[in-house]
């Protein structure tokens, strides 16, 4: 158990709708990440927050926007949703911003099922 | 941009036999890190083991290595005397630096461990 926990574990939703996933940090954990995983696109970094704020963006599409709340928590709205977007999205988090030695533990993923 | 490269899209060992598990990179920041994640079929992404670039000795945790061959560009995962839990799919991952203070990891595509009796 890496400490990060995600929820839900599993959604199955309709294209054109909304949802939220959500992470909840190691205790202490101060960065939280989000990845997308894709059988065509493999393992890609969305966006990356440090104490509530934006630090980096990465392949992070318009429709998809994440916040870090004040308890470090952190949530991923897609919206519009399609096909594609069905994937495995997994939150990590790492102790500060993300140093050369700073090693990211991986929550157990929500996986994404658009109909 | 940084790239890690795993040429192995699967890889057969038996039990209690070592396995090397490759993977280069690119880069041209002289300070990066390297890292190993593991995911069983259950889905969850296990972190495993870590390579600085300054590091002098190779990284050891428990049955995993680290060949680190800086002037070679590669971090190949060993893991000795393989079990049939380690079947499951391998990443490499390098942290790569986004503007002044952000960062993320780019993995590998993964190879596919399969461990048998």
């Amino acid at each position: 158990d890496s400490g990060v926990t995600q929820t839900p574990k599993h959604l199955i939703t309709a294209t054109g709708q909304r949802v939220t996933l959500r992470c909840s940090p190691r205790s202490g954990d101060l960065s939280v990440y989000w990845y997308q995983q894709s059988l065509d696109q493999g393992l890609q970094f969305l966006i990356q927050y440090y104490n509530g704020e934006e630090r980096a963006k990465g392949n992070i599409l318009e429709r998809f926007s994440a916040q870090q709340f004040p308890d470090l928590h952190s949530e991923l709205n897609l919206s519009s949703l399609e096909l594609g977007d069905s994937a495995l999205y997994f939150c990590a988090s790492s102790a500060s911003g993300g140093g050369a030695r700073e090693t990211q533990y991986f929550g157990p993923g929500t996986r994404l099922l658009v109909l | 941009a940084q790239k890690i490269t795993q040429t192995q899209p699967g890889m057969f060992v038996q039990e209690k036999e070592a396995v090397t598990l490759d993977c280069t990179y690119d880069t041209s920041d002289p300070s990066y890190g390297l890292f190993w994640y593991k995911q069983p079929s259950s889905g969850e992404m296990i972190f495993l083991i870590y390579q600085g670039s300054y590091d002098q000795q190779n990284a050891t945790e428990g049955r995993y290595s680290l060949n680190f061959q800086k002037a070679r560009k590669s971090a190949n995962l060993v893991i000795s005397a393989s079990q049939l839990g380690d079947s499951a799919m391998y990443f490499c991952a390098m942290r790569e630096r986004y503007n002044q203070a952000g960062t993320a990891l780019i993995f590998g595509k993964g190879t596919t461990l399969s461990v048998s009796s």
